[in-house]
């Protein structure tokens, strides 16, 4: 079955540099997360689109934006990058009412900032 | 506010010990889903189970078992007869409804389980 892609699977950038994640949600689920994991740390929620609207917003720098397009993948734009912006990045997606809304994660992206 | 507690923080066991990985959570909504989510040191987050609000039945799969209380709130993970390859960190989540129909998803903190050979 299609999971949820993201891509790159690994980047490293230097300070001040910009930063764009990718991630192609499991088809017809109509809600993607995005969601940081700094090392040692639990999931922290940044964003999240459902129908390609932001709906709601969590802990997300104003340094970082991101979008939801019409083919439903969205990408996390993260810029003037930070060495604390180093961490592993989920993508994630849902489909409201099925399979118990259950939120299915991308493998993550590791971004290391040097 | 949603609110998910795992206090057990690390857990190390011999292997085929059993062990149980305790969560709390804290919810107004009277409409929600429980996770359990393994994260193995490769780093990717698999979906475990997940257990609605209505739904106290306990649930085993094959070595996994779950203990859904509402009463105290608890979600409970049980690995019987552990083995090297649980060593993992987990998380347990609660999601709730929210505006326009999508969900908000806490994470607990997580309990990271070291089994000894």
């Amino acid at each position: 079955a299609a999971g949820v892609i993201q891509s790159p699977r690994h980047l490293i950038k230097e300070k001040r540099e910009t930063a764009t994640l990718k991630c192609y949600p499991i088809p017809r689920h109509d809600t993607v997360y995005w969601y940081q994991q700094g090392p040692g740390q639990d999931p922290q929620f940044l964003i999240s689109f459902y129908e390609k609207m932001q709906s709601d917003k969590g802990s997300i720098p104003d340094r970082f934006s991101a979008q939801q397009f019409s083919d439903y993948h969205s990408e996390l734009n993260m810029s003037s990058l930070e060495l604390g912006d180093s961490a592993l990045y989920f993508c994630a997606s849902s489909r409201t009412g099925s399979e118990g809304n259950t939120i299915y994660f991308g493998e993550g992206s590791w971004l290391t900032v040097v | 506010a949603q609110k998910v507690t795992q206090a057990q923080t690390e857990i190390s066991v011999v292997e085929k010990e059993d062990v149980t990985l305790d969560c709390v959570y804290e919810t107004r909504d009277t409409t929600y889903y429980l996770f359990w989510y393994k994260q193995p040191p490769s780093g990717e987050l698999v979906f475990l189970i997940r257990r609605n609000s209505f739904d106290e039945q306990n649930e085993i799969s094959g070595r996994y078992s779950w203990n859904f209380q509402k009463s105290t709130s608890s979600f409970n993970f049980t690995i019987t007869a552990s083995q090297v390859v649980d060593s993992a960190v987990y998380f347990c989540a609660l999601s709730e409804a929210g505006s326009g129909g999508y969900q908000k998803v806490t994470f607990g903190t997580g309990t990271k389980l070291q089994v000894i050979p």
